[in-house]
């Protein structure tokens, strides 16, 4: 099975500061997403990174806030600027490899905590 | 109304027990339905896809049922291990493939 590596696992960051999120799977993938889970809460679709162009962000998320990029069919970042407390959550990494069955797996996710 | 519900326990049970969680969808459109489970402070992990004639795995079965919208898992036997949360997620198999998930229903296994 394919390996999706996500970094860092964890991070305590500064109110104002940004930080960047990667991940990178070792076979191609057909769909990359990012996720959001907040403390005590189910997972909420931040965007679909879509290889070589804008990333499509769900009602609620701007890619002012939440930059994305997908250089190629392998690897995404997701950023997220100018950090509040209120952004402390995991950060979840997710891909579809095929099409046909939509099965979609994680990453090990990201626990930001904003100070 | 939620896209996905699911009651969110938790279920507390004796080891051995048998336990079923249900969960509904809202959009008659979906195409596509999984079991996750996650555990604390971990990913979620693919538990198995839920097809219309239903499926089993081991002491696991979940149903579907498209004309009420509602879908379910059964977990016979229950082990400690299988103390998680248990997530319900919907996929509209639209271009965008996107997961919807429940809130989740919590499962402790007691011995």
């Amino acid at each position: 099975s394919a390996v999706i590596s996500q970094k860092p696992s964890r991070d305590i960051c500064q109110r104002g500061t940004s930080l960047t999120i990667q991940c990178q799977v070792d076979s191609q993938v057909t769909m990359m997403f990012w996720y959001r889970q907040q403390p005590g809460q189910s997972l909420t679709l931040i965007a679909t990174a879509n290889q070589g162009s804008e990333a499509t962000y769900e009602s609620g998320f701007v890619i002012d806030k939440f930059p994305i990029s997908r250089p190629n069919l392998t690897f995404s970042t997701l950023t997220v600027s100018n950090m509040s407390p209120e952004d402390s959550s995991i950060y979840l990494c997710s891909v579809v490899f095929d099409r046909g069955t939509t099965e979609a797996f994680f990453g090990q996710g990201t626990r930001l905590t904003v100070v | 109304r939620k896209e996905v519900e699911q009651d969110p326990g938790p279920f507390n049970v004796p080891e051995g027990a048998t336990v079923a969680f249900n969960c509904t969808y809202s959009n008659s459109a979906s195409q596509s339905f999984f079991w996750y489970r996650q555990d604390c402070r971990k990913e979620p992990k693919l538990l198995m896809s839920v097809y219309s004639s239903g499926n089993e795995d081991g002491r696991f079965t979940a149903q579907l049922n498209r004309a009420s919208q509602y879908i379910s898992l059964l977990i016979r036997d229950s082990k400690l291990s299988d103390s998680a949360t248990y997530l319900c997620v919907v996929n509209q198999l639209d271009s965008s493939y996107k997961l919807i998930f429940g809130s989740g229903t919590r499962l402790l296994v007691r011995p």
